[in-house]
This record gives structure tokens, C-alpha cells and sequence, in this order.
């Protein structure tokens, strides 16, 4: 089982709808969980930090499981410029583990 | 400086070659991290500098790979005989303090390998 899996989507959805992705970890000891947003060929930014009692930024909201082991994204109002690749990031083994992404394209 | 800094941002190279690609973190991090993402693929781990401990090699694929951190500070991330396999963007990332700490990444270096 890989460390870290999500949905590699595309989830293609409309300006304005609510968006939400998830994301499994294997490693139960894992103690930091993250959000990074990719652009095309750009390098990855921190979206958000996910704590154990969910956070929530602007339009975004994170959520941890940690009975289930896996972290979720909420995004809603989407906008245009949150199409992106998202990468769900937990603390492994040795060091911050990445997952794949999940792309999302937003259109108008 | 501002952000983590990585040169060259595109590197071409034959075959057999060595290459050598510079991060420079910055300034007061601690922890220095080297990923390369292929095409399409996942980020990879490949090393971790923390302070003045032992790096975290278990990340690197063979033994043409190596990485050094010269006083703490900036890390050069060296590939001997370069096979083609190696192309991808290798990105570095600097962290304030220890592992499980937010990371902020350079722009990487797009290596292509001919």
C-alpha cells in the first residue's frame, strides 16, 4: 500500500460549485498533515496546514480522520484560479510524504 | 534572500555526464530537503539535511546520487553518469526547524538528459 494515495482526478467542476477531495495515509504514526496546491510547471506552495480539529481558511476547509486515516479538502465558491493539482502531504517514516495529486479544473 | 533559490533552472546534458545542481535555502532554516518530480508523477524524496546531524539518504535512488550541505547553508546535489531515466525537475525545499514542519520549495531544476 502506497504511504499516500488520492484520486488523481480530474474533477472538472463549474465557477461557483463545492469541491471536495480526499486523501488516505498508511502510516498511523503520522503527526503533521498539509495541503500543497501545484501549478502547471511550477513548484508546490503550502495551501494549508490540517490540525486534528479542522481548520478552516477563507473557502477552504481541511479535516483530518485519523480513526480512518485519511484528510479531506473542502473548497467552495471554486474559482477559476483554484485550478490546480493538490497534493496531500503527511509526516512518514523519514520525512514529508506526497502524494500524487488530485488536479481540478474549474471552468467558467 | 526571500526564497529558496535553485540553479541552473534548466540543465541539459549528455548521457555519461555528471551534472551538479545548487539549492540555497533560505536564510535560518534548518532543515533542507531534495524531491524530483517526474512528468506527470508524485514528488520523490531523495535527501534531508538537518542542522549538523547525519543527512537522511534513504531517498536516493542509486549510488551515482549524492548530496552535501556546505556550513549549513546552501546544498549542491550531485548525479555522476547521468542515465536518461534521471530526467525530471528536482526541487529543493528549506523548513524552519525538524521534519513535519511546513516546507517551501525553490523553482527546481528541469534536468533533461539526452
Amino acid at each position: 500500500r502506497k504511504e499516500v494515495e488520492q484520486d488523481p482526478g480530474p474533477f472538472n467542476v463549474p465557477e461557483g460549485a463545492t469541491v471536495a477531495f480526499n486523501c488516505t495515509y498508511s502510516n498511523s504514526a503520522s503527526q503533521s498533515f498539509f495541503w500543497y496546491r501545484q501549478d502547471c510547471r511550477k513548484e508546490p506552495k503550502l495551501l494549508m496546514s490540517v490540525y486534528s480539529s479542522g481548520n478552516e481558511d477563507g473557502r477552504f476547509t481541511a479535516q483530518l480522520n485519523r480513526a480512518s486515516q485519511y484528510i479531506s479538502l473542502l473548497i467552495r465558491d471554486s474559482k477559476l484560479s483554484d485550478s490546480a493539482t493538490y497534493l496531500c502531504v503527511c509526516s512518514g517514516y523519514s520525512t514529508l510524504t506526497f502524494g500524487k495529486g488530485t488536479m481540478l479544473l474549474v471552468s467558467p | 534572500g526571500a526564497g529558496v533559490s535553485q540553479s541552473p533552472s534548466n540543465k541539459v546534458t549528455e548521457k555519461g555526464k555528471d551534472v551538479e545542481l545548487r539549492c540555497d535555502p533560505i536564510s535560518g532554516h534548518t532543515a533542507l530537503y531534495w524531491y524530483r518530480q517526474s512528468l506527470g508523477q508524485g514528488l520523490e524524496f531523495l535527501i534531508y539535511f538537518q542542522g549538523n546531524s547525519a543527512p537522511d539518504k534513504s531517498g536516493l535512488p542509486s549510488d551515482r546520487f549524492s548530496a552535501e550541505r556546505t556550513g549549513g547553508s546552501v546544498s549542491t546535489l550531485t548525479i555522476q553518469r547521468t542515465q536518461q531515466e534521471d530526467s525530471a525537475v528536482y526541487l529543493c525545499a528549506s523548513s524552519p526547524r525538524d521534519r513535519g514542519e511546513k516546507l517551501f520549495f525553490g523553482s527546481g531544476t528541469q534536468l533533461s538528459v539526452l
